[in-house]
């Protein structure tokens, strides 16, 4: 059975800082990662996807990477803003999407 | 705009009562889920499919029934409503294995069981 893991649970960072929020998973036959964002009591915003071929992908201040072998993927932030706020989840893919529980995090202005 | 759309956006419901959340897509999108998302649990799946006529349970299955008659309609049945079931729920699609867009999500259905 998959499980995803996101460690830490909750981050509070002051601003303009970079930043690492770590994600693991069991099972290494996966076809893609995806991180979203969610703001509290809104839906969930794609960040990013890598696939299963890649090893990172960017988008602006935001890079994930991917290594299937030891099961890990990481996203960096580069200089945090306080807009950066929210939940930042994890999910792998494989025939479905299981999801880590996230990280929370707040960046103080 | 192309997406998912979820329909009601809210609903209450009484104890015992049952009703059917409606999920749309027109992406063409082969795969699509549920989910209930409640504080501290996380995303849980409830139950996916791979292609119309074709469904499986996910995580946390009981208490709610689907059907996949088409490509673009994925709905959820709530058979007789607890308040256990009290929780937002989420529809998702995409393409076999999450394409190259990876999945995308409707806006939600936030469900309160009295």
């Amino acid at each position: 059975k998959q499980e995803v893991t996101q460690i830490p649970a909750a981050l509070s960072v002051p601003e303009g800082e970079n930043l690492v929020l770590n994600c693991s998973f069991t099972d290494s036959a996966i076809y893609n990662l995806q991180w979203f964002r969610q703001d509290p009591g809104k839906g969930l915003t794609s960040l990013l996807l890598i696939q299963s071929s890649q090893r990172e992908q960017t988008s602006g201040r935001l890079n994930a990477s991917l290594d299937k072998s030891s099961g890990r993927s990481t996203l960096y932030i580069a200089a945090s803003q306080p807009g950066d706020s929210a939940t930042y989840l994890c999910a792998v893919i494989d025939d479905k999407i299981i999801f880590g529980k996230g990280t929370r995090l707040h960046i103080l202005p | 705009n192309a997406g998912v759309t979820q329909t009601p956006k809210f609903q209450v419901l009484k104890t015992g009562q049952s009703m059917t959340l409606q999920c749309a897509q027109d992406m063409n999108h082969e795969y699509m889920s549920w989910y209930r998302q409640d504080p501290g649990m996380g995303l849980r799946l409830i139950h996916y499919s791979v292609g119309a006529g074709i469904t499986d349970q996910g995580e946390v299955p009981n208490g709610y029934n689907v059907s996949r008659s088409t490509t673009e309609d994925f709905p959820l049945r709530l058979l007789s409503a607890a308040p256990s079931q009290t929780s937002v729920y989420f529809c998702a699609s995409s393409y076999r294995g999450g394409g190259a867009d990876g999945y995308t999500f409707g806006s939600g259905t936030r469900l309160t069981v009295v």
